[in-house]
């Protein structure tokens, strides 16, 4: 099992451009989410997924939007680059059940807006 | 949500035990306790969680006070693997994790 993967592993933008970052997973996990980390900082939830078809906001979702349409990917995607998103991001899945789920992350893509 | 306090940093010689402790004053009696570890430049891993009982697995024990305000993190012999972020988090089920700032440990040889 490759677990998570994302793609790009880095990626640099200009303000006012768009992309999409990857996630999948092959575990076929129901929950998946996005996270963003500051340096220094812990992770931050942005989005997350409860199945197909399903998203929710998480704590910081403005300047991001995602789609899930099959089991096993979920993308990120941001319209208007600012150099706000500067950050790494994570994706992780989990099974989704409730009394001790754990969540496997990605290894992440460093995201860099001048 | 219920916030756990830890701090900053640790430091370990190699080979010998760590306690890294998380104060956790306001965990409601259905609050999981959870641990993840962050490895440079990786994405965070779990480490182990429990609710009431004391843990044990492969990588550490988790100690749970018996009032469960406080709980800590026990790697038995620490190797420089072990550097990391560790972060201690409570949830109730495991699916919305809540990251603070975390222990950042150092290990030393």
């Amino acid at each position: 099992n490759a677990g998570v993967t994302q793609t790009p592993k880095f990626r640099i933008l200009k303000i006012g451009q768009s992309m999409t970052l990857q996630c999948t997973q092959d575990m076929n996990h129901n929950y998946m989410y996005w996270y963003r980390q500051d340096p220094g900082m812990g992770l931050k939830l942005i989005y997350y997924s409860v199945g197909a078809g399903i998203t929710d906001k998480g704590e910081v979702p403005n300047g991001y939007n995602v789609s899930r349409s099959t089991t096993e990917d979920f993308p990120l995607r941001l319209e208007l680059a600012a150099p706000s998103q500067t950050s790494v991001y994570f994706c992780a899945s989990s099974s989704g059940d409730t009394s001790t789920d754990t969540q496997y992350f990605g290894p992440g893509t460093r995201l860099t807006v001048l | 949500d219920a916030k756990t306090t830890q701090p900053n940093s640790m430091e370990s010689n190699e080979e010998e035990p760590v306690h890294l402790p998380c104060n956790h004053s306001t965990i409601s009696g259905t609050d999981y306790i959870h641990w993840y570890r962050q490895l440079p430049s990786q994405g965070p891993e779990y480490v182990i969680h429990g609710l009431t009982s004391n843990v044990n697995n492969r990588m550490a024990s988790l100690a749970i006070a018996e009032d469960r305000k406080s709980s800590t993190l026990i790697l038995h012999r620490a190797t420089l693997r072990d550097a990391a972020v560790y972060y201690c988090i409570l949830d109730n089920a495991g699916n919305m994790l809540t990251f603070g700032g975390g222990t950042r440990l150092m290990v030393k040889p």
